[in-house]
């Protein structure tokens, strides 16, 4: 059983550019959720798509948008990056809301 | 941004001991899930609650959701080295769909 699976594993950027991070869902799951992980804080949320439309968006601003595809996998993209952007980028997949969500790896982003 | 308050913030304890922790806020939530974290890794789901009172184990873990909705608490028992990490609650709001984290508690093990 695949479970959430996210790439790249680290990127590197430079401030002003754009960046897109990717997702697939555990297997069976249809819900993809996005979070932004600073140094040493907890996951903050972005947003949450379901059947391809964004269902519920965190605190974040416009630069961030995302994407579902049919399969149910995702995509974040991030434009004008700043220096703030750098974190630990975290997809989680669920199947029902409220319902448990289980993380990807993560996709390391560094803005310099 | 928005966060649970967990306690205690970090911990050490020697191998074998039980470890307890707690998760607090000012609103009510659904579901309560707790994960625990490694170094540049995505947390893993440890337990996952969504009833008030609800007590649920996994192994030598226990967490229960409190009976106001508005606490969490997760039990380790026999701590091992593994258990080392860090350990954060999540819990959803009711009518949304997003999760609030916890500030996260770090466990050291001494063996």
């Amino acid at each position: 059983d695949a479970g959430v699976t996210q790439s790249p594993t680290h990127l590197i950027k430079t401030r002003g550019q754009q960046v897109t991070l990717r997702c697939s869902p555990k297997s069976g799951h249809d819900t993809v959720s996005w979070y932004q992980q600073a140094l040493g804080q907890g996951p903050q949320f972005i947003f949450q798509y379901y059947e391809e439309e964004e269902r519920q968006r965190g605190n974040f601003p416009d630069r961030f948008s995302g994407h579902q595809f049919p399969n149910y996998s995702s995509e974040l993209n991030v434009n004008a990056l700043l220096l703030g952007d750098s974190a630990l980028y975290l997809c989680a997949s669920s199947l029902v809301s409220p319902g448990a969500q289980y993380f990807g790896p993560g996709t390391r982003l560094t803005v310099l | 941004g928005q966060q649970l308050n967990q306690s205690p913030q970090s911990m050490f304890i020697q191998e074998g001991e039980d470890v307890s922790m707690n998760c607090t806020s000012s609103s009510i939530f659904n579901t309560w899930l707790w994960y625990k974290q490694d170094p540049g890794e995505g947390p893993v789901l440890l337990i996952a609650l969504y009833k008030a009172g609800e007590l649920t184990s996994n192994g030598r873990l226990t967490a229960q959701f409190g009976i106001t909705r508005k606490d969490s608490f997760l039990n380790i028992s026999a701590s091992i080295p593994s258990d080392v990490g860090i350990y954060f609650c999540a819990g959803q709001l009711p009518g949304t769909y997003k999760y609030i984290f916890g500030t996260g508690t770090r466990l050291k093990v001494l063996a």
